[in-house]
């Protein structure tokens, strides 16, 4: 069974510009939850979707969105980057959102913000 | 409000001996605690969660946890440490209705010399 697949790899864009971050989980996972890491602020939860719905989100700014598609992907998009978005977004999927769960995660996108 | 401490950046040990990963959290309620490992360049991968019974659980890679209610500790250790355990470990929390958010510690830097 294939894990979780993050796309990009490695992504450079400049400040003010917008991107886009894709996953697809596990197959037959419907939770999927993003996180960012970053090497002063570690790692921070950014959102959670379960069929299509946002179940939780983190504290991060209006900048940063995302959505799940009915096969469960998810993408994640920020807008207006600035420096400080440059971290290595994960993200992880389970099968549902139960908190006993644990979370299988993809190898990341790392985004550099120039 | 949730919170993991992971009181060492960095821990040194030489392979063959025994290894100690700390880890103390804050949550209401019942806690349900975890241990995830990252290699360089890698997504975190799942070691180990307590969710209720033995306080003593066993994880993958011969790694087991000790969960200590009284001292709302939850240790990471191993009877004989490898050079490839060498890795960033990092413990995490979620509490009651939580779903797919987890809260992490700061991670700590496992360091096996041969």
């Amino acid at each position: 069974k294939a894990g979780v697949t993050q796309t990009p790899r490695y992504l450079i864009k400049t400040r003010g510009q917008q991107v886009t971050l894709s996953c697809s989980p596990i197959s037959g996972h419907r939770s999927v939850s993003w996180y960012q890491q970053t090497p002063g602020q570690g790692l921070q939860f950014l959102f959670e979707y379960f069929s299509e719905t946002q179940r939780n989100k983190g504290n991060f700014p209006g900048r940063f969105s995302g959505r799940q598609f009915s096969n469960s992907r998810s993408e994640m998009n920020v807008s207006t980057l600035e420096l400080g978005d440059s971290a290595l977004y994960l993200c992880a999927s389970s099968l549902q959102t139960a908190s006993n769960e644990k979370l299988f995660f993809g190898s990341g996108t790392q985004l550099s913000v120039l | 409000a949730q919170s993991v401490a992971q009181p060492e950046d960095q821990v040194k040990v030489a392979e063959g001996n025994p290894l100690t990963v700390k880890c103390t959290y804050s949550v209401s309620g019942n806690p349900y605690l975890f241990w995830y490992v990252q290699y360089p360049n890698r997504g975190l991968q799942f070691l180990l969660k307590y969710i209720t019974g033995d306080n003593l659980v066993k994880g993958s890679y011969g790694f087991e946890a000790e969960f200590n209610k009284s001292q709302t500790s939850f240790h990471l250790k191993k009877p004989s440490a490898l050079v490839s355990d060498s890795a960033l470990y990092f413990c995490a929390v979620r509490g009651g209705n939580q779903g797919g958010k987890l809260i992490f510690g700061q991670g700590t830097e496992l360091s096996v010399k041969p």
